[in-house]
């Protein structure tokens, strides 16, 4: 499709365990963004990726994650030594400096901790 | 920084009833506003957006929204809501083109009753 594109839509993993998000943004959007949607918190910013600039990635939580985007495109966000607290919805946007401030969000990976 | 309130967590209204979802928001400049709706098991989606100009716009789904810089408030409006309406809605505050690393508000969920 021509939409955000994310996987897994669903991941369960243990405690302790590594665990790897992929975002495929839309074909041409040169910004992709990583948010955290946690239950009653709201969307919470993680990194941002513009071109070839250095990422943004003031709003990572720990040194446990990540985030790398190859060749432009597709985007893995990395979480090391997951811990509970890190269950959450992780949501992948992409944009267009065209679309004058519009983000389109994937449908989100669910992550549970266990 | 930037920061937006949603001072309503859930709120509930009849179908056919009118709507208005309150977003209050804390930027030093004139903010570039947003309100985003997403519906369950769905990605989120622009409802409308404001950057400069008339300060009341229009967005899909029959939606409006008023910026009113007195109250630094962004409140979106419906004069009849539908049963389709029922979702999460999001206020996001932004600085600049170009970079549309958002602020997002923790979100009113709209229930709507026959």
């Amino acid at each position: 499709g021509a939409g955000v594109s994310q996987s897994p839509s669903n991941k369960v993993t243990e405690k302790g365990k590594d665990v790897e998000l992929r975002c495929d943004p839309i074909s041409g959007h040169t910004a992709l963004y990583w948010y955290r949607q946690s239950l009653g918190q709201g969307l919470e910013f993680l990194i941002y990726f513009q071109g070839n600039s250095a990422p943004d990635k003031s709003g990572l939580p720990s040194d446990r994650f990540s985030a790398e985007r190859t060749g432009g495109s597709v985007s893995t966000l990395t979480i090391q030594r997951t811990q509970q607290e890190d269950s959450a919805v992780y949501l992948c946007a992409s944009s267009s400096s065209y679309n004058t401030g519009e983000l389109f969000f994937g449908e989100g990976s669910r992550l549970t901790v266990l | 920084a930037q920061s937006v309130t949603q001072p309503d967590i859930h709120i509930t209204v009849s179908e056919g009833a009118s709507l208005e979802l309150r977003c209050n928001y804390s930027y030093g400049a004139t903010p570039y506003l947003f309100w985003y709706v997403q519906s369950p098991g769905q990605g989120l989606q622009l409802l409308l957006k404001y950057f400069s100009g008339d300060t009341l716009v229009q967005g899909i789904k029959g939606f409006e929204a008023e910026f009113k810089r007195s109250q630094s408030s962004f409140n979106l409006r419906k004069p009849s809501v539908h049963w389709s309406d029922a979702a999460e809605y999001f206020c996001a505050v932004g600085r600049s083109f170009g970079n549309e690393k958002l602020t997002f508000g923790t979100g009113t969920r709209l229930t709507i009753i026959p």
